[in-house]
């Protein structure tokens, strides 16, 4: 079983719908999530970033932390087609201290399509 | 602009041909590092660097090696390329090695090994 598990996709919504993108995993111990988004032919860069349980807002995008389920979600608001892309979770484990380095975990990434 | 760059962006070798992807920054970040991206298994570290001459190995080393001579540069070699390092490629950089510090990622090398 993978420390991470992600859906593919692809998931193709109409633009102005919300979009509910999710990762499960396994390791109890995971506090640092992280959304990232990779555009086509192009290298993945940070969109969100919450630790512990909870939600988190940044103009369109919530992320949302279930510790208790092990289970993390990106909502998008008011899609775009400039939101189609891969976007991929990752986490940290607690396997180092604050300040060496640490070392990401990744889901494999779930393919966005917003048609217009 | 604050960027990452990788070269060549595509390349096609043969097994056994030695090659290197170049990596540089101009941020003047001391971590950096190698990822590989391979469909249905997400990114997996290679080597990363926290600063000049420290470079340790990640989840997948075998058959690469790296080098931080410079600050800005981490080259990663493949001296014998074989078909299973067939795979898209990507370079990463932060300030510090340490969790609070975003990774930002060059474009890619998408790397085919015939």
């Amino acid at each position: 079983q993978k420390e991470v598990e992600q859906d593919p996709g692809p998931l193709s919504v109409p633009e102005g719908a919300i979009v509910s993108l999710n990762c499960t995993y396994s390791n109890s111990a995971f506090q640092y999530f992280m959304w990232y988004r990779q555009y086509s032919r192009k290298g993945p860069e940070l969109l969100m970033y919450t630790y512990s349980s909870g939600n988190k807002e940044d103009g369109r995008f919530t992320a949302q932390v279930d510790k208790s389920s092990k289970y993390i979600s990106l909502f998008i608001r008011d899609s775009q087609p400039s939101d189609s892309a891969t976007y991929l979770c990752a986490m940290i484990p607690p396997t180092r201290g604050a300040d060496s380095n640490y070392q990401l975990i990744w889901g494999a990434g779930t393919k966005l399509i917003i048609k217009p | 602009e604050a960027q990452v760059t990788q070269n060549p962006r595509y390349l096609i070798t043969v097994t056994g041909k030695k090659l290197t992807v170049t990596c540089s920054q101009n941020m003047n970040h001391e971590y950096m590092s190698w990822y590989r991206q391979d469909p249905g298994l997400g990114l997996r570290q290679i080597y990363y660097s926290m600063n000049v001459e420290v470079t340790d190995k990640g989840d997948v080393p075998e058959g690469y090696k790296v080098s931080r001579k410079e600050k800005r540069n981490f080259p990663l070699i493949l001296e014998s390329p074989s078909p299973n390092q067939t795979s898209l490629y990507f370079c990463a950089s932060s300030l510090r090695g340490d969790r609070n510090n975003e990774q930002f990622f060059g474009p890619g090398t998408r790397l085919t090994v015939l």
